[in-house]
């Protein structure tokens, strides 16, 4: 089965600090995306990455950036949060051979102060 | 513009009825076209996939749709049960070699027993 891990699933931070969200999935997945998922407005795509140290804005990029060192994990960076980035983030992996199936990962709940 | 509308108002239904749920989009072209079923505080779990060239696809109890000429897909639970009762999401894939999903905001089912 595959696995999409992420660091945490809830996390209360203070505006203006730099907030880490990881994801690690098992299955050697070329693709990870990003997500934030906000009442009424669905899935937004944050960044995703086709492959190591590549990485390319998704709809919404605007506030976070992205590392991408190794095959396995994806990082999430906010910078310097503020309220408006309290949402449930949501990582995703997705074979590049098929493309298709995304498997996600159980949500990272962040509330900034 | 681009949009992907999905029925906002939750589904209400007595068990063991058929659930249908639609997915409709506007200036959107795309290669094929997923559902996903979404627990509370969960991530997306992938349910089907129908390409744009399959009108109808099933799994199970799970029956999927899909017209590129009305722009709409049409998901249908038959013999529905309390355990259905989620979020359903559908998400359009505009290329086949990206994995790049744009998805709905998705409808919430209630199966009462």
């Amino acid at each position: 089965d595959v696995k999409v891990t992420q660091s945490s699933r809830y996390l209360v931070k203070r505006t203006g600090e730099k907030v880490f969200l990881e994801c690690v999935q098992d299955m050697d997945h070329e693709n990870m995306f990003w997500y934030r998922q906000d009442p009424g407005l669905g899935l937004r795509l944050i960044y995703f990455s086709y492959d190591v140290k590549m990485k390319e804005k998704g709809d919404i990029p605007e506030g976070y950036s992205v590392s991408r060192e190794k095959k396995e994990r994806f990082s999430l960076i906010l910078e310097s949060a503020s309220t408006n980035q309290t949402s449930m983030y949501l990582c995703a992996s997705s074979s590049g051979v098929t493309h298709e199936t995304q498997y996600f990962g159980p949500g990272t709940r962040l509330l900034v102060l | 513009s681009q949009k992907i509308e999905q029925n906002s108002e939750a589904l209400n239904i007595q068990e063991g009825k058929t659930a249908t749920l639609t997915c409709n989009y506007t200036n959107y072209s795309p290669a094929y076209l997923q559902w996903y079923r979404q627990d509370p505080g969960r991530g997306p779990v992938f349910l089907l996939l129908i390409r744009e060239n399959e009108k109808e696809k099933r799994k199970e109890r799970l029956k999927v749709t899909f017209d590129t000429t009305l722009k709409q897909s049409l998901f249908h639970i038959t013999a529905s049960q309390p355990a259905d009762s989620a979020t359903y999401l559908c998400a359009l894939a505009l290329s086949s070699n990206t994995g790049k999903l744009i998805f709905g905001q998705g409808t919430t089912l209630q199966v009462k027993p």
